[in-house]
């Protein structure tokens, strides 16, 4: 079946501006995880949906960050006023249950190059 | 603060041997484990996953798993070139599951 997708594969935007990205997770998936890769800084945990709530927000980096997720299904990570240090590639994972039992898959990442 | 810990590398093997990759873990709750490949320019690809201690086998890779230690491992037989990429280590959180990764291993396999 089809993986996890996102989109667009590459954004380059200029400092101030906004930029939206977009997962679509794996069919039935019910959890979905948004990540930050950085050079130097790993893969970084920004924020979790179980459906559509978003029990854990812990890992997003300042109020410019938000995320929703509609229908159980695509999510989309808004970064308002972007930075230069919020160039990353940001990905999404997804796992059918949120429980610790079950794979998370990741999707091809966006990546984000603030100018 | 939760951490997971690997060895940055690289650590280079030549065609054939057996790579031999290491992480430990600081939550003595953590129940799930997983280790991902990521090529140069790619997405981490889940090669193996684990929550019951010892060994979890599947084709050229083992999975080991010590909860006592707090330490877990990545066995690569018969290591390719193709093998060559970062392997992270990554222990999944109890509370809503996310994913806490290790800063990586390089593993370069010399034909």
């Amino acid at each position: 079946g089809a993986g996890v997708s996102q989109s667009p594969s590459n954004k380059v935007t200029e400092k101030g501006k906004d930029v939206e990205l977009r997962c679509d997770p794996i069919s039935g998936h019910t959890a979905l995880y948004w990540y930050r890769q950085s050079l130097g800084q790993g893969l970084e945990f920004l924020i979790y949906f179980q459906g559509n709530s978003a029990p854990d927000k812990s890992g997003l980096p300042s109020d410019r960050f938000s995320a929703e997720r509609t229908g159980g299904s695509v999510s989309t990570l808004t970064i308002q006023r972007t930075q230069q240090e919020d160039s990353a590639v940001y990905l999404c994972a997804s796992s059918r249950l949120s429980n610790p039992y079950n794979e998370q898959f990741f999707g091809p990442g966006t990546r984000l190059t603030v100018l | 603060q939760k951490e997971v810990e690997q060895n940055s590398g690289p650590l280079s093997v030549p065609e054939g041997a057996i790579a031999s990759l290491n992480c430990t873990y600081s939550d003595r709750g953590s129940q799930s484990f997983f280790w991902y490949r990521q090529y140069s320019g790619k997405s981490p690809e889940l090669i193996m996953f684990i929550y019951s201690n010892g060994d979890k086998e599947d084709g050229r890779f083992t999975a080991q798993l010590n909860k006592a230690s707090q330490y877990v491992s990545l066995l690569i037989r018969d290591s390719q070139p193709s093998d060559s990429a970062t392997y992270l280590c990554a222990v999944r959180d109890n509370q809503g599951g996310k994913l806490i990764f290790g800063q990586g291993t390089e593993l370069s396999v010399k034909p």
